[in-house]
């Protein structure tokens, strides 16, 4: 596709299951982020990798958040155990190095 | 510790004025400013961009206004129009291929 795709766009789950949220970014985009972006809230921050390899995850709220990108393309966000707190929608973008971030149109999640 | 912050939270526009929003920044490190416009259900899409050698940056109706040793930049809208209807973010990042910090929004509406 065009653009960076995010599934699933809607996600439900009770307190205590584990998640997964997918992105799949622009062909070629180096980069890839993960935000978290609550309601009325601006995105913040959780992860970055160039191809493969994350090179930040400072923002990743605690250990139960992971993320990875094994072949440098598609990455995968997963929450486990989560809280009610975990809800949220979560936004992945990519990049050329340095570049422009183009932004999915996100995952909402939320726990019950 | 918010790196950015944004004002006003919210702001009404009567059509053809202007609309102002500002941005205050802490990091001294930071080098790249832009400004994310979000309409409902979308993900942020980069509206204009500038870097510290320049202090204004103009593309169409939209400024950025940059003030280096205020650690200040504002996003103008010339003309204002209900289309123009969105959340707007502020955001920063360092050179290289650091993740952008976000200001936590303004949202914007053109009222005829």
């Amino acid at each position: 596709g065009a653009g960076v795709s995010q599934s699933p766009r809607y996600k439900v789950t009770k307190r205590g299951q584990d998640v997964a949220l997918r992105c799949d970014p622009i062909s070629g985009h180096v980069s890839l982020y993960w935000y978290r972006q609550a309601l009325g809230q601006g995105p913040e921050f959780l992860t970055y990798f160039n191809y493969e390899a994350q090179q930040d995850k400072s923002g990743l709220p605690n250990d139960r958040f992971s993320a990875e990108r094994p072949e440098g393309s598609i990455s995968t966000l997963t929450i486990q155990r989560t809280e009610q707190r975990d809800s949220a929608m979560y936004r992945c973008a990519s990049s050329f190095v340095g570049g422009e971030l183009f932004f999915g149109e996100g995952s909402r999640l939320t726990v019950l | 510790q918010q790196q950015v912050k944004q004002s006003p939270q919210s702001l009404i526009v009567q059509k053809g004025g202007i609309s102002i929003i500002n941005c205050a920044y802490e990091n001294t490190a930071f080098d790249y400013f832009p400004w994310y416009q979000q309409f409902p259900g979308k993900g942020p899409a980069l509206l204009i961009a500038i870097r510290p050698d320049v202090s204004e940056k103009k593309e169409g109706r939209f400024t950025i206004s940059f003030n280096k040793s205020a650690k200040q930049f504002s996003l103008h809208i010339m003309d204002s129009q209900p289309g123009d209807s969105a959340t707007y973010f502020c955001a920063a990042a360092s050179s290289g291929n650091t993740p952008l910090v976000f200001g936590k929004g303004t949202r914007l509406s053109v009222i005829a």
